[in-house]
């Protein structure tokens, strides 16, 4: 079955130090891979995505993501988080079976909290 | 931009109204989606469509409809809204073609059901 696993509910860091946020997946075909991010009230905003060439991606505010084909994983990071990151955040995958349908998969989502 | 908007933000009704949720997308994209969003489980997708008037179930379309009469709108309908519907919904669009293209979220409608 095809899916995405955000195996933590919460991360917590201080803000100046770096941040990982885990992403997983399992899907038929090759791997269409996003990072969203959604502040309080409001829609998701796209962040960054995986299609193919390098596996480090560097997207929007100063986020990158890792994509690791071994170990099935596409980890967000950013080198020096800002209590701004505070938000929560999707990983998706792209459905194997959509097509041109762009049809994603997302996660449970992780809540990130920066502290000053 | 891509734009994508919602008719309201915030929404309040009762138990066995009809309820219309509307989405309008600027940039003529084919692909259009309607997802409700629960903590703990993410964006679960009710109903996608890819063409005026073509409509596609996603994972939980049980008491809900859809119509897409236009290409830039997509209607999401509760025929008879109930309070385990009470949720927040988002309406996406993307291109359809042969690339790999992210979704354009909407700002989202919270939904009460009394």
């Amino acid at each position: 079955a095809q899916s995405v696993a955000q195996p933590e509910d919460q991360v917590n860091v201080a803000e100046g130090n770096p941040l990982t946020v885990k992403c997983t997946y399992s899907v038929s075909g090759n791997p269409y891979l996003f990072w969203y991010v959604q502040y309080p009230n409001r829609g998701l905003q796209f962040l960054l995505k995986y299609i193919t060439g390098d596996n480090l991606v560097k997207g929007s505010y100063g986020f990158e993501a890792e994509f690791n084909k071994s170990q099935t994983s596409f980890h967000l990071k950013k080198p020096s988080a800002l209590v701004s990151d505070s938000a929560l955040y999707f990983c998706a995958v792209r459905d194997g079976f959509s097509g041109g349908y762009n049809k994603l998969i997302f996660g449970a989502g992780t809540r990130l909290a920066v502290h000053p | 931009d891509v734009k994508v908007t919602q008719s309201s933000r915030y929404l309040v009704k009762r138990t066995g109204e009809k309820v219309f949720l509307e989405c309008v997308q600027d940039m003529d994209h084919e692909n259009m989606f309607w997802y409700r969003q629960d903590p703990g489980l993410g964006l679960r997708l009710i109903y996608f469509s890819y063409d005026v008037k073509m409509k596609e179930k996603g994972d939980i379309p049980e008491g809900y409809s859809v119509s897409r009469e236009k290409k830039e709108r997509f209607s999401l309908i509760l025929e008879s809204a109930s309070t385990n519907q009470t949720s927040m919904y988002l309406c996406a669009s993307s291109p359809s073609s042969g690339r790999v293209y992210e979704q354009f979220f909407g700002p989202g409608t919270r939904l009460t059901v009394l």
